[in-house]
This record gives structure tokens, sequence and C-alpha cells, in this order.
């Protein structure tokens, strides 16, 4: 069974930009979860979709957006990209609201670096 | 409103000699707790989890942890450290509110283990 996979791995872009995030869950799983984990801050919940909605947002600002399509595969988008974006995005997925009794899977992670 | 705490930022151990890695919850519901463990530049992989069965739990790799409700802890212990086991842990603490459908995820600040020969 293949697992959460995230790309690309890794990515540069220029203060200002736009970036893309992809993460395909896990077959079977409906909720993808979007977290960021930047040197010295640990790991911070950004977002958070299941059947298409957006289900809960963490603390960032608006220009921290994504969305989840039909295969319930999800897209992170980050606008006008700032120095301190630069982290570890991590992409994980469960089942339907099943997540605290079945466990959360996550994928390896896109490393943003923004320069 | 749940939260983790994570004792130690870091823990020194020896090849062979036991781990054990500290973490204290608090939540307001019923709570699903989970150890992960994150390999440099690596993504998160599931140790274990407690979800409301048995109070000890067996992970991968020789891990375990035990629920103490009465304690609000759930510290991972592993008998005898090999220095794979070099890495950073987290606990994580999870609410599902099921009237509302809304779930949530606390991670702790993470422990790194440092395994010396």
């Amino acid at each position: 069974e293949a697992g959460v996979t995230q790309s690309p791995t890794h990515l540069i872009k220029t203060r200002g930009q736009q970036a893309t995030l992809r993460c395909s869950p896990i077959s079977g799983h409906t909720s993808v979860y979007w977290y960021q984990q930047a040197l010295g801050l640990g790991l911070q919940f950004l977002l958070w979709y299941d059947e298409g909605e957006e289900r809960n947002r963490g603390n960032f600002p608006p220009r921290f957006s994504g969305r989840q399509f039909p295969n319930y595969s999800s897209e992170l988008n980050v606008n006008a990209l700032e120095l301190e974006d630069s982290a570890l995005y991590l992409c994980a997925s469960s089942l339907a609201l099943g997540g605290p009794n079945y466990g959360y899977t996550f994928g390896s992670g896109t490393r943003l670096t923004v320069v | 409103a749940q939260s983790v705490t994570q004792l130690d930022s870091h823990v020194s151990v020896s090849e062979g000699t036991p781990v054990l890695l500290r973490c204290n919850y608090s939540s307001s519901y019923s709570p699903s707790l989970f150890w992960y463990v994150q390999h440099p530049n690596k993504g998160l992989q599931l140790l274990l989890k407690y979800t409301s069965a048995a109070t000890l739990v067996k992970g991968i790799n020789g891990f375990e942890a035990e629920f103490k409700k009465s304690e609000t802890s759930f510290h991972l212990t592993k008998p005898s450290a090999h220095m794979s086991d070099a890495a950073e842990y987290f606990c994580v603490v999870s609410d599902i509110w099921v009237n509302s459908g809304y779930s949530t995820l606390t991670f702790g600040k993470g422990t790194m283990l440092l395994v010396s020969p």
C-alpha cells in the first residue's frame, strides 16, 4: 500500500512569490491535514480538509490556503512568500474523523526555502 | 483545550541502556495519545497509539508507553537503546468533538534522543 506522498520534496522560491505543495493521501483516507515545522517552532497545525471541505484552520494568515480535490488529494498554497515561511511542510491523512482511533499517517514532507 | 508537555528537550543515553521519554498531557475529553518519531530530514513515523483500550501500549522497534490517567502521563520507554533510535520523538494528543465533527491534533515540542556508543 502506498503511503502519503508529497511533492515536490524540495522547493526554493523568492520572497513575494507563490508556492504550491501537493499531497496524496493513503487510499481510502478522506481527511488530509497540513502542518508546518519551522526551525525552533515545532509542529504547528495549518489546515484540515475532509470530504472536500475545510474543517479547521490553525493560527496562520489567509495567504496560507488550500483545497481538497474529489480524489481526496490536497494542495497547499502559500502566497506572498516571506522568509519565515521557510520550513518543512508535512501532510498527514486519516480515515474520516477516525484519526483519533486509527492514527494519522504522515508523508515525508516538502522542504520550502524562501530566499 | 488540550496541551502536551514533553518534559525533556534532549535525552542522552548509551547504547544498550534503557530509554525514558516523558510526556504529560491535558485534555478536556477522553483523549487518544500517540508517539511519533522523526529521523533527520524525514517525515513522522507512528511508533504507537493509545485509544482507550489497554493502558500499556506496545509499539514498533521495542518501544512501549503506559497511559496513566491519574498522572496525566504517557511516557515512552525502551529497555535497551540502539544507535538507530537516535531521532526526535513527538508526543501527540488528539481530541475529537463528535458533535461538531471537530478534530484537533496537538504536538509536544519534541525530545531529541541522543545515543552514544
